[in-house]
């Protein structure tokens, strides 16, 4: 059973980087896409990107700031956010992108399983 | 791109049945069936309970259901136990240049 541990800094000033990391245990790596996925504090899921170890896809809205990156050797991927301002405050989770049973895995946009969740908060 | 478009709450007895609608536009939901749902409970991850419009994971309740008219994602759930109770989340892809949209997220309360 594939289960995400995510860690990372907690509270950040402005300006700072955000930088998360989740470790993949129980299954496989590689082949999969991993994201990461935010929610502030009373409002909906925002999606910020996604990476395998071809290539990354980012929020558009997020791009400028963002950097994503994997390490297969450890099973692990990593976010980070630069220049982060109170409205980045949010609980960021990690997650696999591809729900799978087995060896059948669905296409894509299945987030399962997810990480616990980080609640990072920007203040001054 | 706006987020997709959910109602802030329903509400339900137990036993009944509830709808949350998911609305999007030609550029996502009604174009690709990559739309998924999710059930929160606060304080714990999200959960996968619906895949692919109406494909539902192993382990998930047959209670809940999923399916899609044009723009529109819809999730159903029959039966409702006080269990339910908990924040919901629809999601669908957008093409390549957005590429993810979530909605705002419905909050369901079993009466």
């Amino acid at each position: 059973q594939v289960q995400l541990q995510q860690w990372g800094a907690g509270l950040l000033k402005p300006s700072e980087t955000l930088s998360l990391t989740c470790a993949v245990s129980g299954g496989s790596f590689s082949g999969h896409y991993w994201t990461w996925i935010r929610q502030p504090p009373g409002k909906g899921l925002e999606w910020i990107g996604e990476i395998n170890n071809r290539g990354s896809t980012y929020n558009p809205s997020l791009q400028s700031r963002v950097t994503m990156s994997v390490d297969t050797s450890k099973s692990q991927f990593s976010l980070k956010l630069n220049s982060v301002t109170a409205a980045d405050t949010a609980v960021y989770y990690c997650a696999r992108d591809t729900y799978c049973s087995g060896s059948l895995c669905s296409i894509a946009l299945s987030f399962d399983p997810w990480g616990q969740g980080t609640l990072v908060t920007v203040s001054s | 791109q706006s987020a997709l478009t959910q109602p802030a709450s329903v509400s339900g007895s137990p036993g009944q049945s509830i709808t949350i609608s998911c609305t999007g536009t030609t550029g996502d939901v009604g174009n690709y069936n990559l739309v998924s749902w999710y059930q929160h409970h606060p304080g714990k991850a999200p959960k996968l309970i619906i895949y692919e419009v109406s494909k539902r994971p192993s382990g998930v309740s047959n209670r809940f259901s999923g399916s899609k008219s044009g723009n529109t994602a819809s999730l159903t759930i029959s039966g409702l136990q006080a269990e339910d109770e908990a924040d919901y989340h629809c999601c669908s892809y957008a093409g390549s240049r957005t590429y993810v949209l979530f909605g705002g997220g419905t909050t369901l309360t079993v009466l």
